[in-house]
């Protein structure tokens, strides 16, 4: 089945260091899309990719997306302890005659060290 | 105010009474799911509807049913609980299907089966 595969699980940083997590999908995807969840709370949608190749930023948030539209990347430059959460990756697939089915990544836990 | 309202927010029940999680909307979305979040298995989706009347199932719908009678609302049934839906269960909304469009996520309900 459609698998999206997230990397790594945990990441510890001193506040001030760099973040990146990757995002991997078995299949080829319409489009990606990035969410944080705080700890205690809900997923947060934060940016969504659809062109081949492309990357987009939110302020100190760099986001890419391949070539192949399999794999996509989320860089944090100088976290802050406000960047701690989950930083999940999600794509649609499709099933049947719809891409209703929504596959998240893991996660990856980012703790920022003061 | 735009939002995704889950009741309870909290349950503990026994095995095999049979519950009911509400969610419901208020932004007038076409598309609405059913997940479960668990340590390091991230967002599992459980089975999502295309609009009124259209569901279909997720990565792990066995031992869950679901109805969407109206477009509003989206009820997540556990027939028989067992102890391994203990879990965290998100509904979320988005104005049509998955591709191109964020989901909005609702609070979350902690659900304890023992």
């Amino acid at each position: 089945g459609q698998q999206v595969m997230q990397i790594p699980q945990y990441q510890h940083v001193q506040e001030g260091e760099d973040f990146t997590t990757y995002c991997n999908s078995s299949t080829t995807l319409s489009n990606i899309q990035w969410y944080k969840q705080r700890p205690g709370g809900h997923p947060v949608f934060l940016i969504q990719l659809v062109k081949s190749g492309e990357v987009k930023k939110q302020k100190r948030l760099t986001f890419q997306f391949g070539e192949a539209k399999k794999n996509s990347s989320l860089h944090i430059t100088a976290t802050q302890t406000t960047d701690v959460g989950t930083y999940f990756c999600a794509g649609p697939f499709f099933v049947g005659t719809s891409y209703g089915k929504l596959t998240f990544g893991q996660g990856t836990i980012l703790t920022v060290h003061p | 105010e735009a939002q995704v309202t889950q009741n309870p927010r909290y349950l503990i029940t026994v095995t095999g009474k049979k519950l009911t999680v509400t969610c419901s909307q208020n932004m007038n979305h076409e598309y609405m799911s059913w997940y479960r979040q668990d340590p390091g298995l991230g967002l599992r989706q459980i089975y999502y509807s295309m609009n009124v009347e259209v569901t279909d199932k997720g990565d792990v719908p066995e031992g869950y049913k679901v109805s969407r009678k109206e477009k509003r609302n989206f009820p997540l049934i556990l027939e028989s609980p067992s102890p391994n839906q203990t879990s965290l269960y998100f509904c979320a909304s988005s104005r049509q299907g998955p591709t191109y469009y964020e989901q909005y996520f609702g609070p979350g309900t902690r659900l304890t089966v023992t």
